[in-house]
C-alpha cells in the first residue's frame, strides 16, 4: 500500500487529454511539500517528468503539466499521443517517521 | 553528460548477503546526495536509501534499516549499497539516482539504467 493514492490505470485515445490523480495526506502533500512526477517505459529507468509539482525540464514537451491543492496532485497530458503511453508515478517527500521520500502505487497509462 | 552506472546484482539465497555499487560520471559527485530506488518485479517504485554529498547524513526506509547500509566514496565517484540478511521480498531492479533539491523536498534528476537483485534458494 503506497503513501501516495494514484489510480492503476487510466486510458485515452490520441489527441484527448488525460489526467492522473496523486491523492496524499496532511503529512505529505498536505504539508506542503512539492509533488514530483516520473514516466517509464517497460524495461528503463524513470525519467522525470515534472517537478516542483508544475515545473518541466528541457525537453519535456509542453502537454505535459502538474498541479497541486491541498492533499492531492494531478498530471495533464494534452493532446495524447500513442509514445505516452507508460506508466507514470508521483513522488513527494513525508515528514512522517516511517518515511522519507514517497511515491505513489504508479499509473499505467494506456493510449487506444 | 551525467551516467550512472549500477552494478552488483546476482542471485543470491535468503540471509545472504551483496554489495551493489554505483559508478557516477559527469558531475561533482561529492557535490550531491545519491539515493537507492528499487522496483520489484511488476511494481511500483520503493524508496530505499539516501545518503548526502559528504556522507555524514544517511537514511533508510523501515523495510531495509538494519540490513542494508548505504556509503559512498567519493575519491571513486562512487556509491554503494551493502544488503545483509536478504528475503525474498528484496527481489527488484535497484537503481541509483542522482538527488535534486528543490525548495523543501528533492527529486531525481539523473537514473541509472538499474541492476536486478534476486533472492531465491
Amino acid at each position: 500500500q503506497s503513501v501516495l493514492t494514484q489510480p492503476p490505470s487510466v486510458s485515452g485515445a490520441p489527441g484527448q487529454r488525460v489526467t492522473i490523480s496523486c491523492t496524499g495526506s496532511s503529512s505529505n502533500i498536505g504539508a506542503g511539500y512539492d509533488v514530483h512526477w516520473y514516466q517509464q517505459f517497460p524495461g528503463t529507468a524513470p525519467k522525470v517528468l515534472i517537478y516542483g509539482n508544475n515545473d518541466r525540464p528541457s525537453g519535456v514537451p509542453d502537454r505535459f503539466s502538474g498541479s497541486k491543492s491541498g492533499t492531492s496532485a494531478s498530471l495533464a497530458i494534452s493532446g495524447l499521443q500513442a509514445e505516452d503511453e507508460a506508466d507514470y508515478y508521483c513522488q513527494s517527500y513525508d515528514n512522517s517517521l516511517t518515511a522519507h521520500v514517497v511515491f505513489g502505487g504508479g499509473t499505467k497509462l494506456t493510449v487506444l | 553528460e551525467v551516467q550512472l552506472l549500477e552494478s552488483g546484482g546476482a542471485l543470491v539465497q535468503p540471509g545472504g548477503s551483496l554489495r551493489l555499487s554505483c559508478a557516477a560520471s559527469g558531475f561533482t559527485f561529492s557535490s550531491y546526495a545519491m539515493s537507492w530506488v528499487r522496483q520489484a518485479p511488476g511494481k511500483g517504485l520503493e524508496w530505499v536509501s539516501a545518503i548526502s554529498g559528504s556522507g555524514g547524513a544517511i537514511y533508510f526506509a523501515d523495510s531495509v534499516r538494519g540490513r542494508f547500509t548505504v556509503s559512498r566514496d567519493n575519491s571513486k565517484n562512487t556509491l554503494y549499497l551493502q544488503m545483509n540478511s536478504l528475503r525474498a521480498e528484496d527481489t527488484a531492479v535497484y537503481y541509483c539516482a542522482k538527488v535534486k533539491y528543490h525548495g523543501s523536498t528533492y527529486y531525481y534528476d539523473y537514473w541509472g539504467q538499474g541492476t536486478l537483485v534476486t533472492v531465491s534458494s
